[in-house]
């Protein structure tokens, strides 16, 4: 089992929608947790950061921790085209950043 | 925009040649990575260091080695390339004055091995 993972994709939704990510981690140490976005043949950028159970709302983009669950979400309102990017969760543990696989998303016009 | 650079940006050698790969951060991050990326795949971290003359081997088996002798400074070296070192290489760093302690990243070189 990996330490983190994220649901399959890739993930398609029509412009406008909600698209909801989804990630679980092993560690229960885990103390913070990351989602950065990539674009094809580009280098990851972040684009929440949460720590605290509950939503953390930035924009069109909500992050969603459950530390009890060990699952952390990013939902993005209004889906847009310029969003199609893989997405990657990462969870602080034992001093690294471990990240999961990706999930692909595609946001078709 | 995050203050790390990367150099080359692409590099196609041939098996056998010693190769670095640069990575300079102006930020003065006390933490740099190194990562290696397969096309579609996942990141895997293969090196790491939390300072000079501090490094350490990451989660993925690598025959490349690392050196930190200044802070800014974290370069790469692969002794004998191999077809099988193809990839894209992305250097991360992290540190004091970053907001979230998160990772900034380098805009990667991608290495290819003929």
């Amino acid at each position: 089992q990996k330490e983190v993972e994220q649901n399959s994709g890739p993930l398609s939704v029509p412009e406008g929608a909600i698209a909801s990510l989804n990630c679980t981690y092993s560690d229960r140490g885990s103390q913070s947790f990351f989602w950065y976005r990539q674009y094809s043949g580009k280098s990851p950028e972040l684009i929440m950061f949460i720590y605290s159970n509950g939503d953390k709302e930035d924009g069109r983009f909500t992050a969603q921790l459950n530390k009890a669950s060990q699952y952390v979400s990013l939902l993005i309102r209004d889906s847009q085209p310029s969003d199609s990017a893989t997405y990657l969760c990462a969870v602080q543990a034992r001093g690294k950043l471990i990240f999961g696989q990706g999930t692909e998303l595609s946001v078709k016009p | 925009e995050a203050d790390i650079y990367q150099t080359p940006r692409y590099l196609v050698i041939g098996t056998g040649k010693k190769i670095t790969l640069e990575c300079s951060q102006t930020m003065g991050h006390d933490k740099m990575y190194w990562y290696q990326q397969d096309p579609g795949m996942e990141l895997h971290l293969i090196h790491y260091s939390y300072g000079v003359n501090s490094t350490e081997k990451g989660d993925l088996s690598s025959e490349s080695t690392v050196s930190r002798i200044r802070t800014e400074h974290f370069p790469l070296t692969l002794e004998s390339a191999r077809p099988s070192h193809t990839s894209q290489y992305l250097c991360a760093s992290s540190g004091p004055g970053s907001r979230y302690n998160e990772q900034f990243f380098g805009p990667g070189t991608r290495l290819t091995v003929l």
